[in-house]
């Protein structure tokens, strides 16, 4: 079964400094890699996926994240961090079916000012 | 509004009750997930309907849950006999098929607590 870990379940940065957040996947096929976000007390909102078109993917907001299958990893940046990027962050794998996401644990992001 | 939308945003109920969710998905999408999240389980998958396909219910928890899509559009999830446990936010999805690369559209979210 294809899973992800996020680790690290909370980031605290200051506004202006770099987000990184961490995610690794676990498949035996090449996987279809998704980030999500989730303000508070809202649905989830996609930031970006990869699809094996291109292994650096960029998104909205600012975020781009970049597949390495060596390393196995989907990790999530941000150059400058704005006070409205404050939310909670899931990485999700989809299964080989194509339709179940299986998530990560999420990562709860704050931003310092 | 072309998103999906659920109701009720919030339900309070006791246990032992049973209780309706309802989801409108985005117009013209084939398919449509539903998910849990909770604070002990995290996001995880309970059911999917594609088309007119019979429905995948391999996440749901126990048969106190089941879901139905009516025309192709609508869906409810009702849970019955509630128990404490079933406490969490219940998340209605969509996307444009069923696919790998298709991005599922998230609603906001139906928060149901159980007395």
């Amino acid at each position: 079964a294809q899973s992800v870990t996020q680790l690290g379940s909370h980031v605290s940065v200051s506004e202006g400094a770099l987000v990184l957040l961490r995610c690794n996947y676990s498949s035996s096929v090449p996987p279809y890699l998704f980030w999500y976000v989730q303000y508070p007390n809202q649905g989830l909102q996609l930031l970006l996926k990869y699809t094996s078109a291109a292994t650096l993917v960029k998104g909205i907001n600012g975020f781009e994240a970049e597949f390495k299958k060596s390393e196995t990893s989907f990790h999530l940046t941000k150059p400058s961090a704005h006070m409205s990027d404050a939310a909670e962050y899931f990485c999700a794998v989809s299964d080989q079916g194509g339709y179940k996401l299986s998530f990560g644990a999420g990562t709860t992001v704050t931003v310092r000012a | 509004g072309a998103g999906v939308s659920q109701s009720p945003s919030n339900k309070v109920t006791e246990k032992g009750k049973d209780v309706e969710l309802r989801c409108d998905p985005i117009s013209g999408h084939t398919a449509l997930y539903w998910y849990r999240q909770s604070l002990g389980q995290g996001l995880e998958f309970l059911i999917y309907f594609q088309g007119n396909s019979a429905p995948d219910k391999s996440g749901l928890p126990s048969d106190r849950f089941s879901a139905e899509r009516t025309g192709g559009s609508v869906s409810t999830l009702t849970i019955q006999r509630t128990q404490q446990e079933d406490s969490a936010v219940y998340l209605c999805a969509s996307s444009l098929r069923i696919n790998h690369q298709e991005t599922q559209y998230f609603g906001p979210g139906t928060r149901l607590l159980v007395l």
